[in-house]
């Protein structure tokens, strides 16, 4: 079975730009979960949804927002980038509670 | 205090040695225990999971948790070069239907022939 995947893999930015990041969870699991994990840290909860709809937001600004569509995959949008925001952004999949598992991960560089 | 406490590290030991990494969480509300394994440049990978007192194991693994010390910890047995990574202490805390995890800055393991 595929695991959960994401894209792009690494991308460059300058600052005041805007990314999209997508990921698609494992066949059959409705909850994804992004989290940004900066350098010698470890994962920083963002967003969750669960069936399209938002569950829980972490302490992320308003620059962040994400959305999960109807065939449960979804984006992570970043407006007007800062240095700060370079970080290894990671989606989560789960069935419905507890277990996540992670995707690969698109490494963010902003310029 | 934060909310996920780990040493982080390094943590060095033999080939062949029992590594202990051990966690403590601030959370008495916390309910699941999740330990991940991320190699260098790499996504955290789950390697255990954990939701009642006690042992359980998996292979070379087994996690410990007790909730009264709010304390979990992960013994790798037989210690391989390979373990060599950095190891991720992750809490749920599940609060208004969000289940979040929230995690320590991991414990750096070195495991040398």
């Amino acid at each position: 079975d595929a695991g959960v995947t994401q894209s792009p893999t690494h991308l460059i930015k300058t600052r005041g730009q805007h990314v999209t990041l997508r990921c698609s969870p494992i066949s059959g699991h409705k909850s994804v979960s992004w989290y940004q994990q900066v350098l010698g840290q470890g994962p920083q909860f963002i967003f969750q949804y669960y069936e399209k709809e938002e569950r829980g937001r972490g302490n992320f600004p308003d620059r962040f927002s994400a959305r999960q569509f109807p065939n449960y995959s979804s984006e992570l949008n970043v407006n007007a980038l800062l240095l700060g925001d370079s970080a290894l952004y990671l989606c989560a999949s789960s069935l419905e509670v507890n277990e996540q598992f992670f995707g690969p991960g698109t490494r963010l560089t902003v310029l | 205090q934060k909310e996920v406490e780990q040493n982080s590290g390094p943590l060095s030991v033999p080939e062949g040695a029992i590594a202990s990494l051990n966690c403590t969480y601030s959370d008495r509300g916390s309910q699941s225990f999740f330990w991940y394994r991320q190699y260098s440049g790499k996504s955290p990978e789950l390697i255990m999971s954990i939701y009642s007192n006690g042992d359980k194991e998996d292979g070379r693994f087994t996690a410990q948790l007790n909730k009264a010390s709010q304390y979990v910890s992960l013994l790798i047995r037989d210690s391989q070069p390979s373990d060599s990574a950095t190891y991720l202490c992750a809490v749920n805390r599940l609060n208004d239907h969000t289940d979040k995890l929230i995690f320590g800055t991991g414990t750096r393991l070195q495991v040398f022939p």
